[in-house]
């Protein structure tokens, strides 16, 4: 059953608490991202990889740290200095991530991690 | 300005109706536009995505394109009560040569029996 899974479903972070949210997809896509949710917003950017080993930080990336280590697996790390960091993280893959039109761009998501601070 | 806007919401169709879901863009250079659909406490499902000006259509959706006005809208008809949910407008932008989409901050659709 292809697909991209995000473990675990909740989280819960002690203050000063480094912890690691888990994406593995099987799908064979080149392009991996992580976004984050707040209520009432739009998904907002964090990190993107186009390929094992190369990874770019997007729009907040501040707080927050990736690996790309295999092509199936993108782990996003919420490091203490995130100092606000409850909010609904969302990990997506594409085939790719190039300038090309049409399907090979699209963007599918995970399930989810649903992160709170005690 | 933002760079992808939607109407909050929410809007409230009755059943059968057709629900018009609307989205503006500020990149003149986009070039593709997808509308994903999100259940509360869910993630995001590809609906629909469209690159050319006009309409595509698949089942009950239609998605338009209008690059002059810059804005696309979801066009979903006889609107069913499994059709509530929040409509997320996505953009692709062209800045930085990869796969970055901007997302609005969505519109909750209710339909009610």
């Amino acid at each position: 059953d292809g697909g991209i899974t995000q473990s675990p479903k909740y989280l819960f972070r002690k203050e000063g608490q480094n912890v690691t949210l888990s994406c593995e997809q099987n799908l064979n896509h080149d392009a991996m991202y992580w976004y984050r949710q707040d209520p009432g917003q739009g998904l907002r950017l964090i990190y993107y990889s186009q390929i094992v080993n190369d990874f770019q930080k997007g729009d907040i990336a501040e707080g927050y740290s990736v690996s790309r280590e295999k092509k199936e697996s993108f782990p996003l790390t919420v490091t203490s200095a995130q100092k606000n960091p409850t909010a609904f993280y969302l990990c997506a893959s594409s085939i790719s991530s190039g300038r090309a039109l049409g399907g090979k761009n699209i963007q599918y998501f995970g399930a989810g991690t649903r992160l709170s601070v005690l | 300005q933002k760079e992808v806007e939607q109407n909050s919401g929410p809007l409230s169709v009755p059943e059968g109706a057709i629900a018009s879901l609307n989205c503006t863009y500020s990149d003149r250079g986009s070039q593709s536009f997808f509308w994903y659909r999100q259940y509360s406490g869910k993630s995001p499902e590809l609906i629909m995505f469209i690159y050319s000006n006009g309409d595509k259509e698949d089942g009950r959706f239609t998605a338009q394109l209008n690059k002059a006005s810059q804005y696309v809208s979801l066009l979903i008809r006889d609107s069913q009560p499994s059709d509530s949910a929040t409509y997320l407008c996505a953009v692709r932008s062209p800045s930085g040569g990869y796969n970055k989409l901007i997302f609005g901050a969505g519109t909750r659709l209710a339909v009610h029996p």
